[in-house]
């Protein structure tokens, strides 16, 4: 079965401390996709990143860094100084290379707020 | 390149009515998803079109719904008959077919209110 765990619902922290949202993800695919999205108030889903299974590599964009362990099948997000801005939902989802629609299989979300 | 575009926002309606809700995909892209979100939940995969044709439909979809995409543009969703369970966003997402499990791109959704 494929599926993707976001333990926790929500955190909240307060400007400029770092924090880490977990995923965990199932598959029984060797050719898969990682990706994370984010959700604000206004409802639209922004892309945030994209990884394939074989690339195993950390990957970080200015505050935003994720750490990718095929070991413990975990694809984890970090916010660095985090900021108001950041306030939203954010969700990992995970898409397999069988061929047809590609679609994705996101987990339940976490729920950040960041307080001034 | 004007995103992806979905109408209306939000609709209320009376159980047992129909409803219809369309999108209009970024225009280079072939791939064209609908999903589902209910409250605390992530979006879940309806159906998918590449250009005109539906090629994969979930078991969510009841045969209350239908979805086209009759030129390969523009898809509509028809729920008919609605309950209120079926009070939920619904987002649509569109992809090129440029490399394998490219990113989608989202809509703002149209939130259902059945009541």
């Amino acid at each position: 079965a494929q599926k993707v765990t976001q333990a926790q619902t929500e955190i909240s922290v307060v400007e400029k401390e770092d924090v880490t949202l977990d995923c965990v993800y199932e598959t029984r695919d060797t050719t898969y996709y990682l990706f994370w999205y984010k959700q604000p108030p206004s409802g639209e889903l922004v892309f945030l990143i994209r990884r394939n299974s074989f690339d195993e590599q950390n990957e970080i964009s200015g505050r935003y860094s994720w750490n990718f362990q095929k070991s413990t099948s975990s694809f984890n997000f970090t916010i660095t100084a985090s900021q108001v801005v950041d306030s939203a939902v954010y969700f990992c989802a995970l898409s397999f290379s069988q061929g047809g629609s590609e679609k994705l299989v996101f987990g339940k979300g976490t729920k950040l707020t960041v307080n001034p | 390149d004007t995103g992806v575009s979905q109408d209306p926002r939000h609709k209320i309606t009376k159980r047992g009515q129909n409803v219809t809700f369309r999108c209009d995909p970024i225009s280079e892209h072939n791939r064209l998803y609908w999903y589902r979100q209910t409250l605390g939940q992530g979006p879940e995969f309806l159906t998918y079109f590449q250009n005109e044709a539906q090629l994969e439909k979930s078991r969510l979809l009841s045969d209350r719904f239908s979805a086209e995409r009759p030129k390969g543009s523009f898809s509509t969703l028809e729920i008919q008959r609605t309950e209120q369970g079926d009070s939920a966003m619904y987002l649509c997402a569109s992809s090129p077919r440029t490399e394998k499990n490219t990113e989608a791109f989202f809509g703002q959704g149209t939130r259902l209110t059945v009541v």
